[in-house]
C-alpha cells in the first residue's frame, strides 16, 4: 500500500539553527511533492512545489530536496526563528492525481 | 485574489444528530473542491473531492456525504452523527499549475460528537 512517512518525533531547536524534516514514501512514482506549513488550529498553506527532475529547490530560509532513487525528500530551514514553530506536511499525488498527505513533524524553535 | 470561506469554526454535536459544513469559494471559478479530515497526530484524508457542480467522488466510505449545488459551495453532511466522526474538517479548493495541483484550504472546523 501507499506510504507517505515523516519524522514522527517533534523537533525542538534553538533560533538560528537549522532544522531538517525528512519525507519518505513508498508505492509512489510522484511526479512531483510539496510541502504545506500548518499552524494550530489552522488549514495547511502551501510552501514549495518541487518537481522529480529538480534535486533541490530553494525559497528564502527554506531548502527542499527530492531524491526520487531513495524516495526520499529533505526539509530544511535555516536560520530559524520562533515564527517558523509549526507543523509542516508533505504532500504527494497519488494514482489518480489527489493528493496525500503525511502526518506532519511539528518544529518548535526556542528563542 | 481568491479566499475560501469554511464554517462554523468549532460544532460540539450529539451522536446521532445531523451535521452540515459549508465552504465556499471566492475569486474563482469551477475549481476542484476537496474536503479533508484530520485526526490528531494524523496525515489528512481525502473525505470527497468534486471537479464541477453535481460532481461529486467519495474516497472514504463512510457516514458522510457532500454535495456541490453550486460552483463555489461544497456542503459535507450528516444525517446521524457517530463519535468517530469527530476531527479537524478542512475545505480545499485545487488551483492545477503546470505541474500538478496546489491546494489553498480553508481554517478549518473543529467538530467534537459527544
Amino acid at each position: 500500500s501507499q506510504k507517505i512517512e515523516q519524522n514522527s518525533e517533534a523537533l525542538n531547536i534553538q533560533e538560528g539553527k537549522t532544522a531538517t524534516l525528512t519525507c519518505n514514501y513508498t508505492n509512489y512514482s510522484p511526479a512531483y511533492l510539496q510541502w504545506y506549513r500548518q499552524d494550530p488550529g489552522r488549514g495547511p498553506v502551501f510552501l514549495l512545489l518541487i518537481r522529480e527532475n529538480e534535486k533541490e529547490k530553494r525559497k528564502e530560509r527554506l531548502k527542499v530536496t527530492f531524491d526520487t532513487t531513495l524516495k526520499q525528500s529533505l526539509f530544511h530551514i535555516t536560520a530559524s526563528q520562533p515564527a517558523d514553530s509549526a507543523t509542516y506536511l508533505c504532500a504527494l499525488p497519488n494514482n489518480d492525481y489527489k493528493l496525500s498527505f503525511g502526518a506532519g513533524t511539528t518544529v518548535t524553535v526556542r528563542a | 485574489s481568491q479566499t475560501i470561506h469554511q464554517w462554523p469554526a468549532t460544532l460540539v454535536q450529539p451522536v446521532g444528530s445531523p451535521l452540515s459544513l459549508e465552504c465556499t469559494v471566492e475569486g474563482t471559478s469551477n475549481p476542484n473542491l476537496y474536503w479533508y479530515r484530520q485526526a490528531a497526530g494524523r496525515g489528512l484524508q481525502l473525505l470527497f473531492y468534486s471537479v464541477g457542480i453535481g460532481q461529486i467522488s467519495s474516497e472514504v466510505p463512510q457516514n458522510l456525504s457532500a454535495s456541490r449545488p453550486q460552483d463555489r459551495q461544497f456542503i459535507l453532511s450528516s444525517k446521524k452523527l457517530l463519535l468517530s466522526d469527530s476531527g479537524f474538517y478542512l475545505c480545499a479548493w485545487g488551483r492545477i499549475t503546470g505541474v500538478g495541483e496546489k491546494l489553498f484550504f480553508g481554517s478549518g472546523t473543529q467538530l467534537s460528537v459527544l
